[in-house]
């Protein structure tokens, strides 16, 4: 098992929808959570970083952790053609390598 | 100019050439990394180095090696080129308790 799973998806969304990405991840020990968006034929880039459980919000990204349940999720509210990309999930325990997830590739429809 | 660099952009070559791809970074970070992305798989890591003198193998090293010329400088090797490797490559710096990843612009590498 990976210690990081996440839906490859595609997914495909009408624009002005509410989008949710999800991962779970199995390391107890992990502490750190971000969300990297990658358009295509480019490197990723972080989008959100949490810290412990928890949200965060930033303009129409929602970053949330639940260290109970080991469950990261990404939510995109008025989702728009430019959010079209592939988000990937990170872990980490801090001072060390992170593990990402395989990235789910989204699509948002005009 | 971007901060993390890396070069060629694109690279065919040929089964069983020795290739070098290179990564060059003005963040000043100590730690970087390089990995492969396949379709599906996400992004594996081959290889990171949290300072000069540390260099540790990631996931997927076999049939490849590195090399920390300084802090600002990162190659990876493929000494003996086979299809299979056929991937996009990226380079990385991080920082942080945390390890925000910074990435370069991503090598395609063709195996023929």
């Amino acid at each position: 098992q990976k210690e990081v799973e996440q839906d490859p998806g595609p997914l495909s969304v009408p624009e002005g929808a509410i989008v949710s990405l999800n991962c779970t991840y199995s390391n107890s020990a992990f502490q750190y959570f971000m969300w990297y968006r990658q358009y295509s034929r480019k490197g990723p880039e972080l989008l959100m970083y949490t810290y412990s459980s928890g949200n965060k919000e930033d303009g129409r990204f929602t970053a949330q952790v639940d260290k109970s349940s080991k469950y990261i999720s990404l939510f995109i509210r008025d989702s728009q053609p430019s959010d079209s990309a592939t988000y990937l999930c990170t872990s980490g325990r801090g001072y060390q390598k992170v593990t990402f997830g395989t990235g789910t590739k989204l699509q948002v429809i005009p | 100019d971007a901060d993390v660099t890396q070069t060629p952009r694109n690279r065919i070559t040929k089964t069983g050439k020795r290739i070098m791809l290179e990564c060059s970074q003005t963040k000043g970070h100590d730690r970087m990394y390089w990995y492969r992305q396949d379709p599906g798989l996400g992004l594996q890591l081959i290889y990171y180095s949290f300072d000069v003198k540390d260099i540790n193998k990631g996931e997927i090293s076999d049939g490849y090696s590195v090399s920390r010329q300084a802090q600002a400088k990162f190659s990876l090797s493929l000494e003996s080129a086979i299809p299979n490797q056929t991937a996009l490559y990226f380079c990385a710096t991080s920082e942080g308790a945390q390890e925000t990843q910074y990435f370069g612009p991503g090598t395609r590498l063709l195996v023929l």
